[in-house]
């Protein structure tokens, strides 16, 4: 049972560009959460998934970022028109129900030059 | 909102001695779950407490959630050079988001 993966796993985008990370949760996971953490820093509660349905997206920008998990395929973060704060790590995690444990990707390293 | 909060935010010590980090929630907690990430890696999940009051044990980790639900702390005896890492708490309110706090890292002396 192959665990969550993220791909790319380093991500290097000029400002302005957009940014596409890619999230597949674990096999008959269809919860998915995807988090922000800066160097040295905690990790940063960004959107809470369900398939087709976002549940809670309050630590999400409203500006520039939307996240979606389809029916079919993998959990999408999209970064539009990237800053160089929006450098970081974003990791996504995904469980079998809400509440339970969750297991982390490798995580996407974005660094935005 | 709910908030989770963690100290200390770093500890070092030396090899051998033990080590403790505190979670504190600003609303009860449906349950509380701690995750270890090592440099450069991802967090991993150690466990959850459900249970006011529990306590869990896995070879020299200790963990507790408090009798209110609202804190949690993580106890480490005899530390050893693989601990080294930065340990979260992770609350679950029973609203949708599991929010993490910020993490305390452990450092090690050998």
């Amino acid at each position: 049972n192959a665990g969550v993966m993220q791909n790319p796993r380093h991500l290097v985008r000029r400002r302005g560009q957009e940014a596409r990370l890619r999230c597949s949760p674990m096999k008959g996971h269809s919860h998915v959460y995807w988090y922000r953490q800066l160097p040295e820093e905690g990790l940063k509660f960004m959107v809470y998934l369900q398939k087709e349905n976002i549940i809670d997206e309050s630590g999400m920008p409203k500006e520039r970022f939307s996240a979606e998990f389809p029916k079919e395929g993998p959990s999408i973060l999209r970064i539009q028109q990237v800053v160089r704060g929006d450098s970081a790590a974003y990791f996504c995690a995904s469980s079998t129900n809400r509440g339970t444990e969750a297991f982390f990707g490798q995580g996407t390293r974005l660094t935005v030059v | 909102g709910q908030q989770v909060m963690q100290i200390p935010q770093y500890q070092h010590v030396q090899e051998g001695e033990d080590f403790t980090t505190y979670c504190n929630s600003s609303t009860t907690l449906s349950n509380i779950q701690w995750y270890k990430q090592r440099p450069g890696g991802h967090p991993v999940f150690l466990i959850q407490l459900v249970k006011s009051g529990e306590v869990k044990k896995q070879k020299r980790l200790t963990f507790q959630f408090g009798e209110a639900k609202k804190n949690s702390s993580l106890h480490i005896t005899a530390t050893q050079t693989t601990d080294v890492g930065t340990y979260f708490c992770a609350g679950d309110s029973s609203a949708s988001k599991i929010i993490f706090g910020s993490g305390t890292r452990l450092s090690i002396r050998p």
